[in-house]
């Protein structure tokens, strides 16, 4: 079983919709929590880390189920701009290697 | 304000042969990294660092040898290239004090092998 596990896609969604990503990790020890944004050919970039209350961004809004051992990224308002690939990171408890899902594409249509 | 800086950031090699990639980073983290991405997968973790003189392998260390004798630089060796080490290589290094720390990448060096 992979450390880190996500539905590859694509999600087609049109402009103005509501999208949500899941992501499953296997290590109950696990820290930390991240989703980071990769666009095409683009070295990742932090998204917004995931913390244990649940956290909002804006349009963004993050979740982290321990017991279940998942994580959720829910987009609300679609933008063409957020069209790009959503890279589900676990941070692994005790050595602080960042473990990446293979990632989430998005693509929203006009 | 340069951040994590990757050279090249394109290179194409035949097999057999042998190159190392450069990573610095300027804004004294401690901990380092190398991760390999290949197409339409996520990245997976080459080797580490959590200081200089201090390395350890990752997911996929072999083919690979890596140095950090400062804490700026993290340097990435191939010697013997082959078609299976094709892929786009990031760069990472993050500030390791607390858990929800994030990890800053370089912009990426794209490696053919022919």
């Amino acid at each position: 079983r992979k450390e880190v596990e996500q539905d590859p896609g694509p999600f087609n969604v049109p402009e103005g919709a509501t999208v949500a990503f899941n992501c499953t990790y296997s290590n109950s020890a696990s820290q930390s929590f991240f989703w980071y944004r990769q666009d095409c050919r683009k070295e990742p970039k932090l998204l917004m880390s995931v913390y244990s209350s649940g956290n909002e961004d804006g349009r963004f809004t993050a979740q982290l189920n321990r017991a279940s051992q998942y994580i959720s990224l829910l987009i609300r308002d679609s933008k063409l701009s957020d069209s790009a690939t959503y890279l589900c990171v676990v941070n692994s408890s005790g050595t602080y290697k960042y473990i990446f899902g293979t990632g989430t594409r998005l693509k929203v249509l006009a | 304000n340069a951040g994590v800086t990757q050279t090249p950031k394109f290179r194409i090699l035949k097999i057999g042969q042998s190159m190392t990639l450069q990573c610095a980073q300027d804004m004294n983290h401690n901990y380092m990294y190398w991760y390999r991405q290949d197409p339409g997968m996520g990245l997976k973790l080459i080797y580490y660092s959590v200081g200089a003189g201090i390395t350890d392998k990752g997911e996929v260390p072999n083919g690979y040898n890596v140095s950090r004798s400062t804490t700026e630089d993290f340097p990435l060796r191939l010697e013997l290239a082959a078609p299976s080490q094709t892929s786009v290589y990031f760069c990472a290094s993050s500030y390791v004090v607390h858990k929800n720390t994030e990890a800053f990448f370089g912009q990426g060096t794209r490696l053919t092998v022919v």
